[in-house]
């Protein structure tokens, strides 16, 4: 069965930390992992990273894969409070048949206070 | 505008009763996607499909449904042989054949009663 796994579940943090969110899978035809963040509804595309060891950034956010240890992070610094929200982590599979399945993890909730 | 739309954002049914859920997207997608999210947790696929007339059972399709009779509509039915419906249920679809991003939609809020 394909299994991904994010940690913490929920973090607190005050505005202008750093954290970092964790994301492991266990999967069959690893394709990609995708970061998103959810606010209110529909989650939103963060990074999509198929290769080991090159970090994919984009302003205060940065994320990296390891293919060999089957692990993704998610660095966010200087947090904001707007940066509060869940975080998604999905497992995209090689085509398989004719479906190719996406399979997200747990997600983790992060809330930045003042 | 391209995008994926989801309808109703609310919907509320009697318990034994089932309910269709709308989801349409003309980005020219092969694959969609139903997930059900429930408070306070991730994403759960419940199906999925890559071409019409062609679906996969996702890990919670007990008690689901879906059809794909054309590429740009996939409605879910939540049939009264679910035991916990209410939930928030997020559409998603993208292309395939090279690495790309899922699109969601806006979701839809269903609440039995």
């Amino acid at each position: 069965e394909d299994k991904v796994v994010q940690s913490p579940l929920s973090l607190v943090v005050h505005e202008g930390d750093t954290v970092t969110l964790n994301c492991s899978y266990e999967v069959t035809n690893f394709r990609s992992l995708l970061w998103y963040k959810q606010e209110k509804k529909a989650p939103t595309f963060l990074f999509m990273l198929t290769s080991s060891g090159i970090e994919k950034k984009s302003g205060r956010l940065s994320s990296i894969l390891d293919k060999k240890e089957l692990f993704s992070i998610l660095n966010i610094t200087a947090t904001q409070t707007g940066d509060s929200a869940v975080y998604l982590c999905a497992v995209a599979l090689i085509n398989t048949g004719t479906a190719s399945k996406l399979t997200f993890g747990t997600g983790t909730r992060l809330q930045v206070t003042l | 505008d391209g995008g994926i739309t989801q309808s109703p954002k609310y919907l509320f049914r009697k318990e034994g009763q089932n309910v269709t859920l709308s989801c349409e997207q003309n980005l020219n997608h092969d694959a969609m996607y139903w997930y059900r999210q429930d408070p306070g947790q991730g994403l759960r696929l419940i199906y999925y499909s890559q071409i019409v007339n062609d679906f996969q059972k996702g890990d919670i399709a007990e008690g689901y449904s879906v059809s794909r009779e054309k590429k740009e509509s996939f409605p879910l039915t939540v049939t009264s042989a679910q035991k916990n419906p209410t939930a928030f249920y997020l559409c998603a679809s993208r292309r395939t054949g090279s690495r790309t991003e899922a699109f969601f939609g806006q979701g839809t809020r269903l609440t039995v009663v």
